[in-house]
């Protein structure tokens, strides 16, 4: 069965400073990986996801992640953190049975960003 | 272009009441799944609906019903609500059941 940890439950950092989120996944084939954000009260946002290819990924308001099949990870990075990023992150993994798709999620990481 | 809507906001329900939530998907999209958020937790896949029809369920009682129309918009029916039914529920929309999924902001279900 599919599976995802994010081990840290909150983390804080200094705006302006380097941001890495934990994500392993546990799933018995390639999978489709996912990261999404959530404010406070609201639904989840796509930040950027993998298919296949090119496992650094790009994806919007300057994240990043990389897929490392050895560690069954795909952490989320951000070079420089702004106070607009305190959230709420979920790593998901997508798969299932023929003909749908199911994302599982973590439990989330919520992000505290310090003046 | 109009992203995933759901609607109600927010409601209340009873404890064995009936509930119907709605979500309209994206333009263009014709798979919709719904997923279970209790608090402090991540969301929870309950099923999808791939034209019209159910193709994938999560471990949800059948209690949990859904609809999708010829629009590919959808509804979520949950019968004898309990109170562990309180949650935010989530509706979301692909282009097709394997490509990713966008989100509405969500319906706050409080069973009291």
């Amino acid at each position: 069965a599919q599976s995802v940890t994010q081990p840290d439950i909150h983390i804080t950092v200094s705006e302006g400073a380097s941001l890495e989120l934990r994500c392993n996944y546990s799933y018995g084939a390639t999978p489709y990986l996912f990261w999404y954000v959530q404010s406070p009260g609201q639904g989840l946002q796509l930040l950027l996801k993998y298919f296949s290819g090119d496992t650094l990924v790009q994806g919007i308001k300057g994240f990043e992640a990389e897929f490392k099949r050895s560690q069954s990870s795909f952490n989320l990075r951000k070079p420089s953190v702004h106070w607009s990023d305190a959230a709420e992150y979920f790593c998901a993994v997508g798969g299932g049975g023929t003909g749908f798709q199911k994302l599982v999620f973590g439990t989330g990481t919520r992000l505290l960003v310090s003046p | 272009e109009t992203g995933v809507t759901q609607s109600p906001t927010h409601l209340i329900k009873t404890r064995g009441q009936q509930v119907t939530l709605r979500c309209s998907s994206q333009s263009g999209h014709n798979t919709v799944s719904w997923y279970q958020q209790a608090l402090g937790q991540g969301p929870q896949f309950i099923f999808q609906y791939y034209r019209e029809e159910e193709n994938g369920r999560g471990n949800f009682p059948p209690r949990f019903s859904g609809l999708q129309f010829p629009n590919y918009s959808s509804e979520l029916n949950v019968n004898a609500l309990e109170l562990d039914d309180s949650a935010l529920y989530l509706c979301a929309s692909s282009l097709t059941a394997y490509t990713e999924a966008f989100f509405g902001q969500g319906t706050r279900l409080t069973v009291v």
